[in-house]
């Protein structure tokens, strides 16, 4: 069963925190991705990547990084964690062109920004 | 901005009965069209994939194009209470392979 995973459910960190939230796929897709979604704003981009060591910003990078060193693994950084950060987080993964596929999502990552 | 739109709802349907969910899109050039549904509290998971004009079924879902006029639909037949979630309709990009998300329609089936 494929399968993307994300390595915590729940995580409370404080503010001024570093964060990391990591991303493990197993499908050799090219491409990551990492959303947040809050109530009434839908899925909100913040980064993806193409490739290895590519990242491209997406919609609300602010107060975000990421990591992709190796292809199945994309990691998002909270450099600083603020509580207007506290959200659900998914991260998700399709093959290059997903025409048929569409994007595979994780279980998601639930902070809280205390 | 290309941009895709749902009714947020929530939209109540009685069980037993037909659920419509509607999304129109912006972009005339786009190709590939999907419905996710998303329980409370997880991840959206995908159901439906449609190409080409007209109607795809798939059990009770049935997914319906029409590219004259930009916008996609999914049915669901004798919906049943574990049908009750939020449905993302997503469109794909043909210039960079990106998905661009509605913002969700909150369906429930009453019992």
């Amino acid at each position: 069963d494929v399968k993307v995973t994300q390595s915590s459910r729940y995580l409370v960190k404080r503010t001024g925190e570093k964060v990391f939230l990591e991303c493990v796929q197993d499908m050799d897709h090219e491409n990551m991705f990492w959303y947040r979604q809050d109530p009434g704003l839908g899925l909100r981009l913040i980064y993806f990547s193409y490739d290895v060591k590519m990242k491209e910003k997406g919609d609300i990078p602010e107060g975000y990084s990421v990591s992709r060193e190796k292809k199945e693994r994309f990691s998002l950084i909270l450099e600083s964690a603020s509580t207007n950060q506290t959200s659900m987080y998914l991260c998700a993964s399709s093959r290059r062109a997903p025409i048929s596929y569409g994007y595979t999502f994780g279980s998601g990552t639930r902070l809280t920004v205390v | 901005q290309k941009e895709v739109e749902q009714n947020s709802g929530p939209l109540s349907v009685p069980e037993g009965a037909i659920a419509s969910l509607n999304c129109t899109y912006s972009d005339r050039g786009s190709q590939s069209f999907f419905w996710y549904r998303q329980y409370s509290g997880k991840s959206p998971e995908l159901i439906m994939f449609i190409y080409s004009n007209g109607d795809k079924e798939d059990g009770r879902f049935t997914a319906q194009l029409n590219k004259a006029s930009q916008y996609v639909s999914l049915l669901i037949r004798d919906s049943q209470p574990s049908d009750s979630a939020t449905y993302l309709c997503a469109v794909l990009m043909d210039s960079n392979y990106q998905l661009i998300w509605g913002a969700g329609t909150k369906l429930i089936i009453k019992p």
